[in-house]
């Protein structure tokens, strides 16, 4: 089946350092990739996606791309502030079963 | 604010018993989805409806059941309760069924089964 991996946290991180947050997939099929990011105490929101090969999402100063030969949707940020404390979840999803598949989430902790 | 809407957003309850948790989908809407969070297992899709028809279908247990109404908002029963189904769980809907549909998260409803 569909699968997400990414890289375990939490990140930890000084304001205005560079971040990257590894994620890689199988699929069967040709998929859909999201990356959602989860204030606490709130539910996921979207932060970007893309949905095909070499597309590049980008949104809030994060930004991802869709890299078919790798099968990864790395996310970074040049710049991150303390108010992108949060969990970012990485997401698929395929036309053959239509069942969304998420990432366990990486905690990112950006201090003044 | 997602314009999702759950409710309760806390529930306490026992074990064995059953309870029902309700969703209503942004306006325009057609798809609802239920996921189930927690520490050991993630974030775990359980179900999908489109314009009140299942569409997909996760790892939900059979204790557990859904359906969407002709207004469109949903309930989730979760049935013979065990400690284990304590948990958040995530309402989301979307415009339709496209695989790149956006999904619009509610706040969610935080279950204690004791």
């Amino acid at each position: 089946g569909d699968s997400v991996t990414q890289m375990e946290g939490p990140v930890t991180l000084s304001e205005e350092a560079c971040l990257t947050i590894n994620c890689t997939y199988t699929a069967t099929g040709y998929p859909s990739l999201f990356w959602y990011v989860q204030y606490p105490g709130e539910g996921l929101q979207l932060l970007l996606k893309a949905t095909k090969a070499d597309d590049k999402g980008s949104n809030k100063g994060f930004e991802a791309t869709y890299r078919k030969e790798t099968t990864s949707f790395h996310l970074e940020k040049g710049s991150v502030q303390v108010s992108d404390s949060a969990v970012y979840f990485c997401a698929l999803r395929t036309g053959g079963s239509y069942i969304p598949t998420f990432g366990r989430g990486t905690s990112l902790i950006v201090h003044p | 604010d997602s314009g999702v809407t759950q409710t309760p957003k806390h529930l306490i309850t026992a074990t064995g018993q059953r309870v029902t948790l309700r969703c209503s989908p942004r306006s325009g809407d057609l798809s609802v989805y239920w996921y189930q969070q927690s520490l050991d297992q993630g974030l775990q899709f359980l179900i999908q409806y489109y314009n009140g028809e299942e569409r997909a279908k996760g790892n939900i247990l059979e204790r557990f059941s859904a359906q969407q109404f002709p207004d469109l908002h949903s309930e989730l029963n979760l049935s013979s309760l065990e400690l284990g189904d304590s948990a958040l769980y995530f309402c989301a809907s979307s415009a339709g069924t496209s695989i790149t549909d956006t999904q619009y998260f509610g706040p969610g409803t935080r279950l204690t089964v004791l």
